[in-house]
C-alpha cells in the first residue's frame, strides 16, 4: 500500500543537462499533479495529467519543460537544458478518479540542484 | 496581493500552548486544504474542507465560506508539531489545481 513515490530524492545536474523526475502515483490513482517549490517561496502548480492526457499545463514554463503520464509506468517531468533557476523541490501529488476535490496524496519530492 | 494569505508567517510556541494559524483567500473555491511540511521532507495533507469544521486528534480546521477565511488550530502543542503549515485552495475550475499560501513556520519548544 505504497504512497506516492518520487525518484530520485535528490538530483544534481550541470547547466545545460537534462533532468528527468519520476512520479508513481498511489495504486488506483489516475490523476497526477506536479508542483514546484522554489527556495524560500511557496508551492506553485505546474501541470495536471491523467493517463495519456495533459489536462492543464497552465503552470508550466513555455520552454524546456514537458510532462507525460503514459498508459504504463510513472509520470515524468522533464526539464531540458537546465539553468540555475530551475533549482527547486518538485512535488508530485495524485488523487483517485472519483472526480474533483478528492484528497491529494503527495510524494516526498525531488530536490533538483543545478550547478 | 496573493490569492491566498496566511498569518502569521512565523510562530514560536511553548509545549502545551493552543495554536491558531489563519488563512484568507480572495477567490471562489470548491475546497480548502491544510498541509504540513517537515524540514527536508514531504508534504502531508491534514484536512480538506468546504464547509464547517473538521477534527483529527489534536488538530481542528474550520472554514467560513462567507468570510473567505479558515483557521487551523493545534491543541496541546508538542515539539513534534514543528513544521510549516500550508493553506491551499482548489478553485472552481480544474479539480485539485491548488493555489498555495506561503506557509506558516511553527516552532514548538519545550
Amino acid at each position: 500500500n505504497a504512497g506516492v513515490m518520487q525518484n530520485p530524492r535528490h538530483l544534481v545536474r550541470r547547466r545545460g543537462q537534462e533532468a528527468r523526475l519520476r512520479c508513481s502515483p498511489m495504486k488506483g490513482h489516475s490523476h497526477v499533479y506536479w508542483y514546484r517549490q522554489l527556495p524560500e517561496e511557496g508551492l506553485k502548480f505546474m501541470v495536471y495529467l491523467q493517463k495519456e492526457n495533459i489536462i492543464d499545463e497552465s503552470g508550466m514554463p513555455k520552454e524546456r519543460f514537458s510532462a507525460e503520464f503514459p498508459k504504463e509506468g510513472p509520470s515524468i517531468l522533464r526539464i531540458q537544458q537546465v539553468v540555475r533557476g530551475d533549482s527547486a523541490a518538485y512535488f508530485c501529488a495524485s488523487s483517485p478518479p472519483e472526480g474533483r476535490n478528492s484528497p491529494l496524496h503527495f510524494g516526498n519530492g525531488t530536490r533538483l540542484t543545478v550547478t | 496581493k496573493n490569492e491566498v494569505e496566511q498569518s502569521p508567517q512565523n510562530l514560536t510556541a511553548q509545549e502545551g500552548e493552543f495554536i491558531t494559524i489563519n488563512c484568507s483567500y480572495s477567490v471562489g473555491i470548491s475546497a480548502l486544504h491544510w498541509l504540513q511540511q517537515h524540514p527536508g521532507g514531504g508534504i502531508v495533507s491534514l484536512f480538506m474542507l468546504s464547509s464547517g469544521k473538521k477534527k483529527h486528534g489534536r488538530l481542528i480546521a474550520t472554514i467560513n465560506i462567507q468570510e473567505k477565511h479558515s483557521s487551523l488550530h493545534i491543541t496541546a502543542s508538542h515539539p513534534r508539531d514543528s513544521a510549516v503549515y500550508i493553506c491551499a485552495v482548489s478553485g472552481t475550475g480544474t479539480a485539485s489545481k491548488l493555489t498555495f499560501g506561503t506557509g506558516t513556520r511553527l516552532q514548538v519548544t519545550l
